[in-house]
């Protein structure tokens, strides 16, 4: 059973930092591409971040660019969001995603609360 | 980056009845690399459709999608009280991937 755990979400600061991890099972970690997308409370989606299966690409939306790094240890079986310089509208559920014709699987979520 | 636009933001309909919720795009959406989501409250998305029109694994087949270019369409033949709910529309096809606003579908 494929499973997605997201955990490090929290309370911060803003102009704070946090490194969010996903924790992956029931597949081959390193073949598939991954992504991040948040919600913010009441909103939409957001993609947020893309990585390759073997990290050689790597994509960022516009609104996280230079403040947030996507990794992977795929002989952890992992992914990692670094978010950097935070600020009130990052506050948000991060899911991590496999991404395979869309993204077909998807973790329950991490809260990041960005307040002072 | 591809602006996806849904519509209509709200839609009521009651069970039985036939919905179709529409995805526009800013550009053509390459090799029709566009998916629709399902979420409800406090629940991760869930994938439905992938290349606009196959649908996912254990997805009824009530649920369909269609369109090419900039123009989609999701269509839920007749609706079951667990299709209410929010659907999202996403490009995957370049970077950034992104999603449109969403459709709240409630019970009339």
């Amino acid at each position: 059973e494929v499973q997605l755990v997201e955990s490090g979400g929290g309370l911060i600061q803003p102009g704070g930092s946090l490194r969010l991890s996903c924790a992956a099972s029931g597949f081959t970690f390193s073949t598939y591409d991954m992504s991040w997308v948040r919600q913010a409370p009441g909103k939409g989606l957001e993609w947020i971040s893309f990585i390759s299966h073997s990290s050689s690409a790597i994509y960022y939306a516009g609104s996280v660019k230079g403040r947030f790094t996507i990794s992977r240890d795929n002989a952890k079986n992992s992914l990692y969001l670094q978010m950097n310089t935070l600020r009130d509208d990052d506050m948000a559920v991060y899911y991590c995603a496999r991404v395979t014709w869309g993204f077909d699987y998807w973790g329950q979520g991490t809260l990041v609360t960005v307040s002072s | 980056e591809i602006v996806l636009t849904q519509s209509p933001g709200t839609l009521s309909l009651s069970p039985g009845e036939r919905a179709a919720l529409s995805c526009r795009a800013s550009q053509s959406v390459s090799s029709s690399y566009l998916a629709w989501y399902q979420q409800k409250p406090g629940q991760p998305p869930r994938r439905l459709i992938y290349g606009a029109s196959s649908r996912a694994t254990g997805i009824p087949d009530r649920i369909s999608g269609s369109g090419s270019g900039t123009d989609f369409t999701l269509t839920i033949s007749r609706l079951e009280p667990e299709d209410f709910a929010v659907y999202y529309c996403q490009q995957y096809g370049s970077a950034p991937y992104t999603f449109g606003q969403g459709t709240r579908l409630e019970i009339k």
